[in-house]
């Protein structure tokens, strides 16, 4: 059984352009959140996609944003890319329950590099 | 919204000897509260979690948790370490209504000496 996948596991980006990261939920999940973490830092919530809709967002500016497809994988993308967007990202898959989710599993990350 | 103290960035401690990694959180109201470890270069495992019961959880490796509700804290223990426990560890709150969003602490930097 496969955990949480992530693509690419390094990538080196410019400032001004524009990064797309990918995550495959661990079988049998259909949540997905995606988090920032910062060099010494603890993960930030980013947001969280169920059925294909962005079901809850964290304190970042519009541009992140995402999607979620119809295997309940999912892309965070990263437009007009500043310094400070170098970070681990994280992505992180659940079953939703009743009351939201009760466990995440997280992906290695993806360390995206601003220069 | 949540936040997540945790009162120990660096914890240096003797292998076999006992340790505690310190959380508080910030609401008294319903909440999930998780602890992460995270080895260099790696993402998150989750080593135990409390969603209701028994305010004594245990989870893998050895460790365990106690919730305390009256002092909004989530404290990791472990009797005896060992050189492979060294890693970060993350505590994680999430609001027991809602459940989606997960706040997140600091770390704390475990360092097990030979």
């Amino acid at each position: 059984d496969a955990g949480v996948t992530q693509s690419p596991t390094h990538l080196i980006k410019t400032r001004g352009q524009q990064v797309t990261l990918r995550c495959s939920p661990k079988s049998g999940h259909d949540t997905v959140s995606w988090y920032q973490q910062a060099l010494g830092q603890g993960p930030q919530f980013i947001f969280q996609y169920y059925e294909e809709e962005e079901r809850q967002r964290g304190n970042f500016p519009d541009r992140f944003s995402g999607h979620q497809f119809p295997n309940y994988s999912s892309e965070l993308n990263v437009n007009a890319l500043l310094l400070g967007d170098s970070a681990l990202y994280l992505c992180a898959s659940s079953l939703a329950g009743v009351q939201g989710v009760y466990e995440q599993y997280f992906g290695p990350g993806t360390r995206l590099t601003v220069t | 919204a949540q936040s997540v103290t945790q009162l120990d960035s660096q914890v240096p401690v003797f292998e076999e000897a006992p340790v505690e990694l310190r959380c508080n959180y910030s609401s008294s109201v319903s909440v999930y509260l998780f602890w992460y470890v995270q080895y260099p270069n790696q993402g998150l495992q989750l080593l135990l979690k409390y969603l209701s019961g028994s305010t004594l959880v245990k989870g893998i490796n050895g460790f365990e948790a106690e919730f305390n509700k009256s002092q909004t804290s989530f404290h990791l223990r472990k009797p005896s370490v060992h050189i492979s426990d060294t890693a970060e560890y993350f505590c994680a709150v999430s609001d027991g209504n809602t459940g989606n969003q997960f706040y997140f602490g600091t770390g704390t930097s475990l360092t097990v000496i030979p």
